[in-house]
């Protein structure tokens, strides 16, 4: 089944130790991309990754770090969290998006409590 | 500033009742329009709209994109319990470097009752 999988899917942690948040995908996309979602504010683009080795900033990329080593892996990483993180975090792959037809295909979401 | 806007925020109806949402955009990098539909999980792929004035249908949803008026609108008639969710708008850009990110509105949460 095609699909991206993050995990996990809910954590709690304390403030400043260092976390990682895992998202593979098995669809052979090209591009991947990490979202939060806060109330009312809809989903903000913290980073993406156009393919292997390449990744950018997106809208709210501070305190958070991203990897790219292979293309279907893209592990988001919270070197020293805080509780403005406390947020649900969604995993979104697709192919090259300048040629997207079908929309992005998003992780089942990871709910984190930063204490 | 990219801004994608969604309204009404959210919405209560009865079922059969027929919706209407709304999305309105910033013209800047604009190449797409996309719907999508959250339940208490992953957002789910509604529609892609790239052309003005050519109306996509799922069933009993339909959607169209005015790209002279800058705003797209999510139709659902004979709306169900089942439809109960939050509808997200989402923009694709076409940046210089040809990302294709997306901006996403603040969403509509539709509630439709029995």
């Amino acid at each position: 089944e095609a699909q991206v999988t993050q995990n996990p899917r809910y954590l709690i942690t304390v403030t400043g130790k260092k976390l990682t948040v895992t998202c593979s995908q098995n669809m052979n996309h090209e591009y991947m991309s990490w979202y939060r979602q806060d109330p009312g504010l809809g989903l903000r683009q913290i980073y993406y990754s156009m393919n292997v080795e390449v990744t950018d900033k997106g809208d709210v990329p501070e305190g958070y770090k991203v990897s790219r080593k292979e293309k279907r892996n893209f592990p988001l990483i919270l070197e020293s969290p805080s509780p403005n993180q406390t947020s649900l975090y969604f995993c979104a792959s697709s192919p090259n998006p300048v040629r997207l037809r079908y929309g992005y295909t998003f992780g089942s979401g990871t709910r984190l409590t930063v204490v | 500033e990219d801004k994608v806007v969604q309204s009404p925020l959210s919405l209560v109806v009865h079922e059969g009742d027929t919706v209407t949402l709304n999305c309105s955009y910033e013209v800047t990098n604009f190449r797409s329009l996309l719907w999508y539909k959250q339940e208490k999980k992953a957002p789910t792929f509604l529609f892609m709209l790239t052309s003005s004035g050519i109306e996509k249908k799922s069933g009993r949803l339909s959607s169209i994109l005015d790209k002279k008026e800058l705003f797209s609108i999510l139709n659902i008639t004979a709306t169900q319990t089942g439809d109960s969710a939050v509808y997200l708008c989402a923009k694709i850009l076409l940046s210089r470097r040809q990302t294709g990110d997306m901006r996403f509105g603040a969403g509509t949460r539709l509630t439709v009752k029995p």
